[in-house]
Formats: structure tokens, sequence, C-alpha cells
């Protein structure tokens, strides 16, 4: 099994240029979720999904957006980037048991906007 | 919303030396809190948890406690090795509506063990 897998690696993108990062997982995992972390700031929560075809925004979701088509992939889009979304990406997947649930992260996206 | 203060930033041990890092959490209704370790370059990687009905809860060298009446818990870490440097976060999960949960994270502590 591959988990938890994120494309591209890195990314440097000019103010209002868009892209979409990637993210698949093989775990069969109903839980998706976005993660953007600064030095110093930890992980936070961008958008997050509980299932194919959902999704729900968490901590700092303005200027992204998702989407959940199929159960093992979760996009995330920037529409206009701009240089305060210089950072690195994780996507996490997890099962989830009565609030229980070990979250798998990927090896995240680095992403510079000028 | 949920709100975790994870203290120290940084640590700095001397290798065989024990390492412990602390965090509190806001939110009563939390039952779940794992432990992350980041290595340089990858993805936080799970290490340890313990649910909000367990007090105690130990792997080998590593060891988290929980105080759910003072919203608090803690990671032990003893017999440090070079290879327990990383970044360690503490996390707290939360019911967020319409049967999701959310890990919110602390904001990291940075453990140096010198050899």
């Amino acid at each position: 099994n591959a988990g938890v897998t994120q494309t591209p690696k890195f990314r440097v993108l000019k103010t209002g240029q868009s892209m979409t990062l990637l993210c698949a997982q093989d775990m069969n995992h109903e839980y998706m979720y976005w993660y953007r972390q600064d030095p110093g700031m930890g992980l936070r929560l961008i958008h997050y999904s509980v299932g194919e075809g959902t999704t729900a925004k968490g901590e700092v979701p303005d200027g992204y957006n998702v989407s959940r088509l199929k159960k093992q992939n979760f996009l995330l889009g920037l529409e206009s980037a701009a240089p305060s979304q210089t950072s690195v990406y994780f996507c996490a997947s997890s099962y989830i048991l009565a609030g229980v649930g070990e979250q798998y992260f990927g090896p995240g996206t680095r992403l510079t906007v000028t | 919303g949920e709100n975790v203060e994870q203290h120290p930033s940084t640590l700095s041990v001397q290798e065989g030396d024990s390492a412990v890092i602390k965090c509190t959490y806001s939110d009563s209704a939390s039952n779940y809190f794992p432990w992350y370790k980041q290595e340089l370059g990858k993805g936080p990687q799970l290490i340890i948890d313990i649910r909000s009905n367990v007090g105690e809860k130990k792997d080998q060298r590593i060891a988290v406690t929980l105080n759910k009446t003072a919203k608090h818990f803690s990671l032990h870490i003893t017999e440090t090795q070079p290879e327990d440097s990383a970044v360690y976060f503490c996390a707290a999960s939360t019911y967020s509506g319409a049967g999701s949960y959310q890990l919110t994270f602390g904001k990291g502590t940075k453990l140096s063990v010198i050899p």
C-alpha cells in the first residue's frame, strides 16, 4: 500500500495564478483532510471531507476550494494564489470510530507564491 | 472552538535523559488525544494516543498521561536517543457536527537530543 500520496511535491506560483493539489489514499478511508503548516503555527485545518461528495470548512478555508468526487481522492484548489498562501500543505486520511481515529499524513507539498 | 496550547516550543536534552512535553486543551468534550512526530521533510506520524477514559498509556520508551479534570496531557520520552530528535505535536479530537470529528493541533515542540 502506498498510503497517502500528494502531487506535486514542490511548486512555485506567481501571484494570481491558480493550481490544484492532488491527494490520493489507498486505505479506503472515509475521512480526508487538508492542512497547512507554517513556522510556529503548527498544523491548521483548511477543509475536510467525511465521505465521497462531501466537503466542509476547517479553521482557515478562505482562498481555497476542495472537491471529493472519488472516495480515494481529495483535491485542494487555489483560484488566485497570494503570497500569504506560501506554506507546506499536508493531506491526511482516517477512519473514525466514536471520535477516535489515527490520521495518516502524506509527505507534503511545498508551495511558494511570489 | 477547541484551543490546544503546547509547551515548550523547543527542548534540548542529553542522550539518555528524559523529555516531557505538555499540552492543555479547552473543550471538555474532547475525547481523543494523539501525539504525532514529524521528522524533517516528512509528514507527521502518530506515535501514541490516549482516549479520555484512560489516565496513562505506555509504549516502550514513550508514555502519555491525561488529566481530564485539569484538561492537560503530557508526552514522556525516557532514555532519549538521537533518533528521537524531531518536532512533536499534540492534538485533541472534537466533534464538529454532522457526525464529523476534527483534530486541533498544538504548535509543536522541537526536540533535540544531544549525543
